[in-house]
Formats: C-alpha cells, structure tokens, sequence
C-alpha cells in the first residue's frame, strides 16, 4: 500500500483563490516531499521538509507538517491557471524507502 | 544543457514481445529510478540502482528487467512476462541514494502501449 496518501483527489478552484491539499503518511518519516505532474510530463521537485521542521516556504507555496498526525499539508496561494496540474507527496521513511502519495489532480480555471 | 532523458516519448508494442525504454542522466548523479505510472494514480518503483553495476528491485518488479552498467544510463526492459504493461514510466535520478535530502530529477517519461 502507498505510504503518502492526499486528499482531496480532485480539486477545481477559480484564479486568485488558495488551493489547500493534504498527504497523510504511516510510518517515521526523514523527510517528505511535494511534486507536481503537468499532464503526460514528469515529475518536478517542488519543496522538501524535514521531520524536525514545521513549516517552509517557496514562492506562493506553502508546506507545513505535524508528524504527531502523520500530515503535512500544501498551500498554493493566489492560485493561476498554470498551477493545473497533478501534485504529489512523497516521503523518505526511517530505514530510507521512497513512497509516493496517489496524487491529487488541481484544475485552476479562469 | 544537464538533465536527464527518456526515449522514445511514445512506444507501441505487440503482445509477447520485448521492449526497452532509455533512461541517460548527465548529472552525474549515483543514484536512478524507475516508476510506472497508471492512468490516476501515483508512482510505484519497479527497480533502483545505487551505483554502478548495482540494482535492487522495487514494489513491481515481476516482468521488468534492468543494467546498470554506466553511471549515465540505467535502461529498463518490460519483458514478454509482464502481464499489463499498458502504462507510463518515469526515470529519475538523485545525487546520493537513501540521503534525507534525496530529491529526485525525473525524465519526460515514456507512455508505452501494448497492442
């Protein structure tokens, strides 16, 4: 079973407004990671987080996460139409395996 | 310019026959992937290699087979034995395996379909 799972799957927001996701996880992470997919294309590295840190910032995005809950959550502010795309998490768990989430699918519309 | 590459983009395949995808890095990075990527749904590691001449299987492997006989180039063959091999897949690549700061670099993918 996948380790990251997000939630929502599928999000539909209009531009100017935030887009909120959220990956849970099972096991003690190292760290946990956030891709995006545009659609046919590969993944992109977006922003990485420690288990010792609470939050982080790049740009419009925003990570947090509580390893207490086993959560870390994604923030787009100001969202655009060129933020459509798949976002994953990933994590890297204690013994160093890599785990990709199911994804959730953000469509930004005009 | 550096990266990493996948040829070709698209592949069609018949029934029972071999295929393998390309997978080159420039980075000069040690460390490389391959996931298989189904419609809606997230990444599974099919194989990995840490170094050169070196690879360990991931969650998927049946059917799948791989070299790794130059730090640049990691190839993966999808085999006859592979039941649905129908999918997408994805290279990556990362500085050092296994490091907590171990981001990785994807290729474009390759979208193979078995006729």
């Amino acid at each position: 079973s996948q380790q990251g799972e997000e939630d929502p799957q599928a999000l539909s927001i209009q531009e100017g407004e935030n887009a909120t996701m959220n990956c849970s996880y099972k096991t003690s992470i190292n760290n946990l990671q956030w891709y995006r997919q545009n659609s046919g294309r590969g993944l992109v590295h977006l922003i990485l987080i420690r288990s010792n840190e609470r939050e982080k910032h790049s740009g419009r995005l925003r990570v947090t996460l509580d390893t207490s809950k086993k959560s870390s959550s994604l923030l787009i502010t100001a969202s655009r139409a060129a933020d459509t795309a798949s976002y994953f998490c990933a994590i890297t768990d204690s013994w160093g395996k890599f785990q990709f989430g199911a994804g959730t699918q953000v469509v930004v519309t005009p | 310019d550096g990266g990493i590459t996948q040829s070709p983009k698209y592949l069609f395949r018949k029934e029972g026959q071999n295929v393998t995808l390309s997978c080159e890095q420039n980075l000069n990075h040690d460390a490389m992937y391959w996931y298989r990527q189904d419609p809606g749904q997230g990444l599974r590691l099919i194989y990995y290699s840490q170094i050169v001449n070196d690879f360990q299987k991931g969650d998927i492997a049946e059917g799948y087979s791989v070299s790794r006989e130059k730090k640049e180039s990691f190839p993966l063959t999808v085999t006859s034995a592979q039941k649905n091999p129908t999918a997408f897949y994805l290279c990556a690549s990362s500085i050092l395996p296994r490091e907590s700061t171990d981001t990785q670099y994807f290729g474009p993918g390759t979208r193979l379909t078995v006729l």
